[in-house]
């Protein structure tokens, strides 16, 4: 099935420690995105790739790192320097960034991080 | 950056009760979406908008496309238990911009 992965649902950071949520898509998109969910926060984006190898800061990018080493993949590290990293993680891709139509961002599953 | 503001912020209404929620922007945008997010899910797009004054539905939902460009409306009408979750719009004004988000509004449903 074409589809956007999320791996794994559900994960937990210990204080000090590095982790890497994982987002796989198989529908040929150029443009992949993470965004933070908070209750009541909406979605805040954290970074966005328009092309492999190229990457933008999103609104709250800070204590984040990314890389876009394959079109299919876009993998979000929440590092140590995220002090409040509590939250469900969501990754989606587009068509295009830039075009109408072909913005239409299509969600992975989530991924709920929580802190020891 | 730009900012959606979407209202309610959450409804609670009696099964069959029909809601209606927006969106509105201090920005014109040239698309809006309406997605909705099931508990523990990604959201799924609903409508997508992309003309001045369009209205399109799709089974009970209706929205429609500002004439003002800077709004968006949701209608579901004779709401069912399933349609719990939380209702997002997004909007895009041009250039090579990611959508922008609302915060949301959280439907809960009585049955």
């Amino acid at each position: 099935d074409g589809g956007i992965t999320q791996s794994p649902k559900y994960l937990f950071r210990k204080e000090g420690q590095n982790v890497t949520l994982s987002c796989e898509q198989n529908l040929n998109h150029d443009a992949m995105y993470w965004y933070r969910q908070d209750p009541g926060q909406g979605l805040r984006l954290i970074y966005y790739s328009q092309i492999v190898n190229d990457f933008q800061k999103g609104d709250i990018a800070e204590g984040y790192s990314v890389s876009r080493e394959k079109k299919e993949s876009f993998p979000l590290t929440v590092t140590s320097a995220q002090k409040n990293p509590t939250a469900f993680y969501l990754c989606a891709s587009s068509p295009r960034t830039g075009r109408a139509g072909e913005n239409i961002q299509y969600f992975g599953a989530g991924t709920r991080l929580s802190v020891l | 950056g730009q900012q959606l503001n979407q209202s309610p912020q959450s409804m609670f209404i009696q099964e069959g009760e029909d809601v209606s929620m927006n969106c509105t922007s201090s920005s014109i945008f040239n698309t809006w979406l309406w997605y909705k997010q099931d508990p523990g899910e990604g959201p799924v797009l609903l409508i997508a908008l992309y003309k001045a004054g369009e209205l399109t539905s799709n089974g009970r939902l209706t929205a429609q496309f500002g004439i003002t460009r800077k709004d968006s409306f949701l209608n579901i009408s004779a709401s069912i238990p399933s349609d719990v979750g939380i209702y997002f719009c997004a909007g895009w004004n041009s250039g090579n911009t990611p959508l922008v988000f609302g915060k949301g509004t959280r439907l809960s449903v009585i049955a």
